[in-house]
């Protein structure tokens, strides 16, 4: 069964600070690994799905990096802003039936 | 275009009731997923409709959860009777295909159960 880390579980930051997360995934049989942000009371919302060995993609001040071959990838945000408040999921599909392993989240709390 | 849709948004029920969710998916999207969030953990997948035939419901209790995607649009997922620990967010999602994973899920609001 496919298991997919994340780390830490929470993290509490100032505003302005810049932070990241790690996924942690099998190298094994890889086949994408997708970012999710999910505010409270909002439906998660997908950041990037990234395919390649070395991939980095960029949404505003978020970017994040991935190492299929030793299974890890980062999630960073820059100069963090209270809006970025949510937890942070990152998931890995399952085979080829597009089912979805998640991890279990990093919650971040950017205080102003 | 109008995202994915489910009702109702938060529910309280007593452990043995019964509960309904509802999901409508984005419109032409063939795959429909149902997933179990309960806190502290990450979302997991119950059942996953292609059109109106199941795909995969390796991890949906079957003695007590069921769903249906009648006419290959609309769904919904019935807990019966209700346990303690069903209490979860209950998160719909769709895309326009299943194969490969490479494909956004797009995910709606989710549904909030408390079972007392």
């Amino acid at each position: 069964i496919l298991n997919v880390e994340q780390s830490p579980q929470s993290l509490h930051v100032q505003e302005g600070d810049s932070t990241n997360f790690t996924c942690s995934f099998p190298s094994s049989n890889f086949y994408a690994l997708h970012w999710y942000r999910w505010e409270t009371a909002k439906s998660p919302e997908a950041l990037f799905v990234m395919t390649l060995n070395g991939d980095e993609k960029k949404k505003g001040r978020i970017s994040a990096t991935l190492n299929t071959k030793e299974g890890y990838s980062y999630l960073y945000i820059k100069g963090s802003q209270p809006e970025d408040s949510a937890t942070y999921l990152c998931a890995s599909p399952s085979g080829n039936t597009g089912k979805l392993i998640f991890g279990q989240g990093t919650t971040l709390q950017v205080k102003p | 275009e109008a995202g994915v849709a489910q009702s109702p948004r938060y529910k309280i029920i007593e452990k043995r009731q019964s509960v309904a969710f509802w999901c409508n998916p984005i419109s032409g999207h063939a795959t429909l997923y149902w997933y179990q969030q309960i806190l502290g953990q990450g979302p997991k997948l119950l059942i996953q409709f292609q059109n109106n035939g199941v795909v995969d419901d390796s991890q949906l209790p079957k003695d007590r959860f069921s769903a249906e995607r009648l006419k290959g649009v609309d769904s919904t997922l019935k807990i019966q009777p209700a346990k303690l620990e069903d209490s979860a967010v209950y998160l719909c999602a769709s895309s326009l295909v299943w194969s490969s994973g490479y494909n956004e899920q797009f995910f709606g609001p989710g549904t909030r159960l408390t079972v007392l």
